[in-house]
């Protein structure tokens, strides 16, 4: 079935490094690839989507590509600081439905100082 | 900012028992979501509602049931809870259409004895 693959399930980096959270989907269908952030203890937010028709997008120190071809796309934060530390959940829309996602089981980010 | 509010934080109940969670918006939103949230299987829809009185099954409606009598409100019911259904439960709403943002609630962390 539809699907979405992430990772690493858990990604250290030191601060001020960059760091890449991968994520691979199956259905060619999908079109809206948005990624949320959830620290700890707190609701998942959204951070930055891409749609199909571009390849990248920037926002700041965060940065999403996307490879339609290979059907996978990334996360990238620069520069990364203590509070990006939290859980990045990457998601997919699904084929024919314009009400859900599939997600993929999280990456969980530490920022060592 | 869109509020989604979760009656409870903390919910610990019996097995056997009937469990009322509700999630209330406050943005007039027509699309509500309740998701169960595992680590390291992220977020699986339950149940899914498009409008006033409509509902869709997600990924793992057994042993649920939801009811949306007004658009504010989405309640997720456990008609007889199971140590099973012990985990993380959060709600989220949209406007319709397709691949809008999703504004989540704090959650709801569900223990069943």
């Amino acid at each position: 079935g539809e699907n979405v693959e992430q990772h690493p399930s858990t990604l250290s980096v030191q601060e001020g490094d960059s760091a890449v959270i991968k994520c691979t989907y199956s259905d060619s269908a999908s079109n809206y690839f948005p990624w949320y952030k959830q620290e700890l203890g707190k609701r998942p937010q959204l951070i930055i989507d891409i749609r199909s028709n571009v390849g990248e997008k920037k926002d700041q120190r965060i940065a999403v590509t996307l490879n339609k071809t290979a059907k996978h796309f990334s996360l990238h934060i620069t520069e990364t600081q203590p509070e990006d530390s939290a859980v990045y959940f990457c998601a997919a829309s699904k084929r024919n439905s314009n009400y859900q996602l599939i997600w993929g089981a999280g990456t969980k980010l530490i920022i060592k100082p | 900012d869109v509020k989604v509010t979760q009656s409870s934080r903390y919910l610990v109940k019996r097995t056997g028992e009937k469990v009322f969670l509700e999630c209330v918006q406050d943005m007039d939103h027509e699309n509500m979501f309740w998701y169960r949230q595992d680590p390291g299987l992220g977020l699986r829809l339950i149940y899914f509602s498009y409008d006033v009185k409509m509902k869709e099954k997600g990924d793992i409606p057994e042993g649920y049931s939801v009811s949306r009598e007004k658009k504010e409100r989405f309640s997720l019911i456990l008609e007889s809870a199971s140590t099973n259904q012990t985990s993380m439960y959060l709600c989220a709403s949209r406007i319709q259409g397709l691949n809008e943002k999703l504004f989540f609630g704090s959650g709801t962390q569900l223990s069943v004895l």
